[in-house]
């Protein structure tokens, strides 16, 4: 079983349609949790950090859910500029530092 | 947030020669991480790097082959080494700073083709 599991898409949609990520990991000691976004060709760079009471920045919702190890994260209406690849990231332990990603979702906004 | 150059920013090499990618960091950072992108793939760690220590490598991954250097704490090097067409990748600096909560930022990324 691969430490960080997500579905890879591609997940298709409108424009202004709400969409939803899933991610499951397998390490239950694991402390850190994020999404990262990853244009073509380019550094994936940071969306958001997860938090245990679940967070929300604009458009954006994630959620953590311990009891069942699950990550998700939610896009309200949706914009043609938020078609990139959305990789869940794990930290397993807090020492040492270490990122275990996800294969990461394929998401495209069509208009 | 940290800003990190990294060149080159792709090259083209035949087998067997080596390479090294340089990494740049605006301020100073204790711990810098290397990444290997494979076509099609996520990210996997390679190794992190600490000023004045050796670099503590991940399952997979030798210092033989990937050798590392952190001479001091804004720059840090990765030499790929006796280069074959596996070894065609991405590769990815980043480093760990205070965003609120620790976060990781990642340099541009070094696009590797061998051939």
């Amino acid at each position: 079983r691969k430490e960080v599991e997500q579905d890879p898409g591609p997940f298709n949609v409108p424009e202004g349609a709400t969409v939803a990520f899933n991610c499951t990991y397998s390490n239950s000691a694991s402390q850190s949790f994020f999404w990262y976004r990853q244009d073509c060709r380019k550094e994936p760079k940071l969306l958001m950090s997860v938090y245990s009471s679940g967070n929300e920045d604009g458009r954006f919702t994630a959620q953590l859910n311990r009891a069942s190890q699950y990550i998700s994260l939610l896009i309200r209406d949706s914009k043609l500029s938020d078609s990139a690849t959305y990789l869940c990231v794990v930290n397993p332990s807090h020492l040492p530092n270490k990122l275990v990603f996800g294969a990461g979702t394929i998401l495209r906004v069509k208009s | 947030s940290a800003v990190i150059s990294q060149k080159p920013s792709r090259d083209i090499c035949q087998r067997g020669t080596s390479l090294t990618i340089q990494c740049q960091v605006d301020s100073q950072v204790t711990m810098m991480f290397w990444y290997r992108q494979q076509p099609g793939q996520s990210l996997t760690l390679i190794a992190t790097a600490n000023q004045g220590s050796e670099a503590t490598y991940e399952s997979g991954f030798v210092i033989d082959k990937f050798p590392i250097s952190r001479p001091n704490l804004t720059f840090s090097t990765l030499t790929v080494s006796n280069m074959s067409p596996e070894d065609s990748s991405i590769y990815l600096c980043s480093v760990e700073e205070w965003q609120g909560i620790y976060g990781y930022t990642f340099g541009s990324g070094t696009r590797l083709t061998v051939v």
